[in-house]
């Protein structure tokens, strides 16, 4: 079966403007997490959602948000981008238990 | 505070010769640990998980309660073994996955 897409796989975006990232799950899958992840700090949950509501979130400003689709489908939007927000965005599906998740291929996101 | 230790960074071994990557956690309940791999070019996967306690490409991990620990370990290196290791904890009512800071295995 189709494993986790992520898309786009790379994005160069300006200061101060907003991006959406987009996740789709592998078939089946209701729980969506999204994680930034960057040499320094390694990988930081950013959010999860199951059944189209955020079950978790994690310790980031109201500037990174996300939704999630009937079809299990999520996206993240980082608005009023900053220089540190460039990172390898991943996401990771599951069926139930969060532990066991299916990462994507990540988006790369640069703010220049 | 629910945290995950990963204590080197790096760590260099010699085909053939033992491993022990370390992963230490610090959770007063009951813990759900997992190893991840992460080769060159390829995407985050799961290695094992430590209620299974199964054998994948010869890894092993034990959960040590008494001293939080669930280290990764195989008898025998191998060249296509170099990859970034991430220990896991899935902990706390909220059931949020908490990551080490990984190693990165070279053989």
């Amino acid at each position: 079966k189709a494993g986790v897409t992520q898309t786009p796989r790379y994005l160069i975006k300006t200061r101060g403007q907003q991006v959406t990232l987009s996740c789709s799950p592998i078939s089946g899958h209701r729980s969506v997490s999204w994680y930034q992840q960057t040499p320094g700090q390694g990988l930081q949950f950013l959010f999860e959602y199951f059944s189209e509501t955020q079950r978790n979130k994690g310790n980031f400003p109201g500037r990174f948000s996300g939704r999630q689709f009937s079809n299990s489908r999520s996206e993240m939007n980082v608005s009023t981008l900053e220089l540190g927000d460039s990172a390898l965005y991943l996401c990771a599906s599951s069926l139930g238990s969060q532990g066991e998740a299916f990462f994507g291929q990540g988006t790369r996101l640069t703010v220049v | 505070a629910q945290r995950v230790t990963q204590p080197e960074k790096l760590l260099s071994v010699f085909k053939g010769a033992p491993v022990e990557l370390k992963c230490n956690y610090s959770y007063s309940g009951s813990p759900e640990l997992f190893w991840y791999v992460q080769y060159s070019r390829q995407r985050l996967q799961l290695l094992l998980r430590h209620i299974s306690r199964e054998s994948i490409k010869g890894f092993t991990a034990d959960l040590n309660k008494g001293e939080t620990s669930f280290h990764l370990k195989k008898p025998f290196a191998q060249e296509e073994d170099s990859a970034m290791y991430y220990c896991a904890l899935h902990a706390g009512n909220n059931r949020k996955l908490i990551w080490g800071l990984g190693t990165s295995l070279a053989v």
